[in-house]
């Protein structure tokens, strides 16, 4: 179990520009999620994949953001036209389709800054 | 729509003392799961301690306890024998279901910094 990996863990980049960043789950874990934390705040739901499958996304997410697992396994996150609200730490999660004492396990996040 | 309020910004306890962080929630749901989570320095959340709205019995995990009081819908956060390490930000949050968090979204509170003091 070497844990949720998260890439890059910080990104600095220029208003209108597109950033990409990638979430590599703990391997057995089918479900996925993002989620966005701003500075004193707690995550704020994004969305979440069972396998492939993207199975619910909150209206946080504009049309400028994707997200995608194409093969159930790793996930990207994609922002276009990014702008200076957009900056947050962008953590991912996952977790196994078991009972209850099944938690999210996060990762370390990609921090990302909007100039 | 689920609500987590956090009423404690920052709380400082002494080493070795126990610490209660405070938190409340609103739901309509019949069933819930209950969660508190720890957040170093290094960004990571790290899950502590869960609890069923069905459970009777306050959950316990080492040096943690949950609270459970249904009735007046908190679930703080107990922690025994602080220590340095225990110095993080930490955050209540809930889900819909008995516990199952992969159908719905964690909702989260905005968290409250704790500094253990030796």
């Amino acid at each position: 179990d070497t844990g949720v990996s998260q890439d890059p863990r910080h990104k600095i980049t220029k208003r209108g520009q597109n950033v990409t960043f990638r979430c590599d789950p703990i391997s057995e874990h089918n479900r996925l999620y993002w989620y966005r934390q701003t500075l004193g705040q707690g995550p704020e739901f994004l969305t979440y994949f069972q396998n492939e499958a993207q199975l619910e996304k909150s209206r946080l997410l504009s049309d400028r953001f994707s997200a995608e697992r194409p093969k159930g396994s790793f996930s990207t996150l994609e922002i276009q036209r990014t702008e200076q609200g957009d900056s947050a730490m962008y953590l991912c999660a996952s977790s196994v389709t078991r009972g209850p004492n099944s938690p999210l396990h996060f990762g370390n996040g990609t921090r990302l800054t909007v100039t | 729509a689920q609500k987590i309020t956090q009423t404690q910004p920052g709380m400082f306890v002494q080493e070795k003392e126990a610490v209660t962080l405070d938190c409340t929630y609103d739901t309509s749901d019949q069933s819930y799961g209950l969660f508190w989570y720890k957040q170093p320095s290094s960004g990571e959340m790290i899950f502590l301690i869960y609890q069923g709205s069905y459970d009777e019995q306050n959950a316990t995990e080492g040096r943690y306890s949950l609270n459970f009081q249904k009735a007046r819908k908190s679930a703080n956060l107990v922690i025994s024998a602080s220590q340095l390490g225990d110095s993080a930000m930490y955050f209540c949050a809930m889900s819909p279901g008995r516990g199952d968090t992969g159908r719905r979204a964690l909702t989260f509170g905005s968290g409250t910094r704790l500094q253990v003091q030796p």
